[in-house]
């Protein structure tokens, strides 16, 4: 177990349709990051928060949004969604101490039809 | 920029062989290089990382990785396969300067232990 909890675990929903994606980090790490995993793809980083604030941006579309509050969860906002939006969404977390490595949730799985 | 590759899409090993699985990267300056693993419909796992001193890094489940500054590689190695490591193993690097808040992922490698 890492310590990363994500929310739904599965999710199931139409073209078009929004949907939002929880995270609640490892206690203690400040970062949380969102990963997109389709099928033969490899991870695809969306983006990063640190204790509220977003870090670094990755390949996100401007359909996707994240955010991070106050207790340090984070939620990635997925709208307008499109078959090709259909993947693994990971969030992990970490530390900002340069050697830290990043710990990471189960995933949510995102299939749109 | 900073990058790794992992040249080889799958491994396949006889159960009880030494596996490994290559990994090369791509950076300025010194790199902190990890290794994690993927089973079906799970989470990554952290398994190892290097961030300075030896360059035989030891990990979980029995795995290690040599770190090669010469050939910019960090391999990762098992010296007795188990049908149980079969999976989708990720190397990854930190990124430098202003990405530092970055990690990048190579593409994965499926790892095959066959019986």
């Amino acid at each position: 177990d890492s310590g990363v909890t994500q929310t739904p675990k599965h999710l199931i929903t139409a073209t078009g349709q929004r949907v939002t994606l929880r995270c609640s980090p490892r206690s203690g790490d400040l970062s949380v990051y969102w990963y997109q995993q389709s099928l033969d793809q490899g991870l695809q980083f969306l983006i990063q928060y640190y204790n509220g604030e977003e870090r670094a941006k990755g390949n996100i579309l401007e359909r996707f949004s994240a955010q991070q509050f106050p207790d340090l969860h984070s939620e990635l906002n997925l709208s307008s969604l499109e078959l090709g939006d259909s993947a693994l969404y990971f969030c992990a977390s970490g530390t900002e101490l340069p050697t830290g490595e990043l710990f990471f949730g189960e995933g949510s799985r995102l299939t749109v039809l | 920029a900073q990058s790794v590759a992992q040249p080889e899409d799958q491994v396949n090993v006889a159960e009880g062989n030494p596996l490994t699985v290559k990994c090369t990267y791509s950076v300025s300056g010194n790199p902190y290089l990890f290794w994690y693993v993927q089973y079906p419909n799970r989470g990554l796992q952290f398994l190892l990382k290097y961030i300075t001193g030896d360059n035989l890094v030891k990990g979980s489940y029995g795995f290690e990785a040599e770190f090669n500054k010469s050939q910019t590689s960090f391999h990762l190695k098992k010296p007795s396969a188990l049908v149980s490591d079969s999976a989708l193993y990720f190397c990854a690097v930190r990124g430098e300067g202003t990405n530092f808040n970055k990690f990048y992922f190579g593409s994965g490698t499926k790892l095959n232990v066959k019986p």
